[in-house]
């Protein structure tokens, strides 16, 4: 079973900031990794996939990056709706599994 | 654009059956593998298992025991069935799509707004 961390667990930063948020993979995943972002009372929105592929209609600055068991998301400047919480999610190769980070919430400084 | 929409009771007694419906439209729910993942109050997002049109079907080992899953291609709906539940089978239920690409995708592209079912008698 391969676990997913993030860190930080709670980021507070201002509306215009960069925010960078990790997910680490207890084994390698390669590049299977997408992110996910939720806000209050809302599903998970995918963001990114396959590492750093940007879903549709997802602004350019959502960034993702990694390979391995390393994976990194990166908020170019902050913008009041971007302030949710977000989710790493892995698959593993065969047979297919699928599992979630615990999260990461960005809040308001 | 695909839209998803879970239905069925909000509350479940213990040790009862959990029975959930998923009806997809805007596509055909033949080009996607579609999953259950659940969210428990404070929990992590818990990925149950999927299902695809043919009935091929992959669970979460810890589901694999209390889970069913079945396709209706002529509603265009997906099911889900969860035996012997208890409280910690409380959770808000998320009906979610991954194209297939003859295999399963590697993420979630499409989501229903999920439907919370609480465990109580």
């Amino acid at each position: 079973e391969i676990v997913l961390t993030q860190s930080p667990a709670t980021l507070s930063l201002s509306p215009g900031d960069a925010a960078t948020l990790s997910c680490r993979a207890s084994q390698s995943v390669g590049t299977h990794l997408a992110w996910y972002q939720q806000r209050p009372g809302q599903a998970p929105r995918l963001l990114i996939y396959d590492s750093s592929n940007r879903a549709t209609g997802i602004p350019v600055r959502f960034r993702g990056s990694g390979s391995g068991t390393d994976f990194t998301l990166t908020i170019s400047s902050l913008e009041p709706e971007d302030f949710a919480v977000y989710h790493c999610q892995q698959r593993s190769s065969w047979p297919p599994r699928y599992s979630f980070g615990p999260g990461t919430k960005l809040e308001i400084k | 654009q695909v839209q998803v929409q879970e239905s069925g009771p909000g509350l479940v007694k213990p040790s009862e059956t959990l029975s959930l419906t998923c009806t997809v439209s805007g596509d055909s729910i033949s080009r996607y593998y579609w999953s259950w993942i659940r969210q428990a109050p404070g929990k992590r997002l818990e990925w149950i298992g999927y299902l695809f049109f043919t009935g091929t079907t992959n669970f979460d080992p810890s589901f694999k025991r209390r889970v069913t899953m079945s396709a209706d291609t002529s509603k265009n709906q997906i099911s889900l069935n969860v035996t012997s539940v208890n409280d910690a089978d409380t959770a808000v239920y998320y009906c979610a799509g991954t194209y297939s690409y003859g295999r399963p995708g590697s993420a979630f592209e499409s989501w229903g707004q999920g439907i919370l079912v609480t465990v109580s008698s």
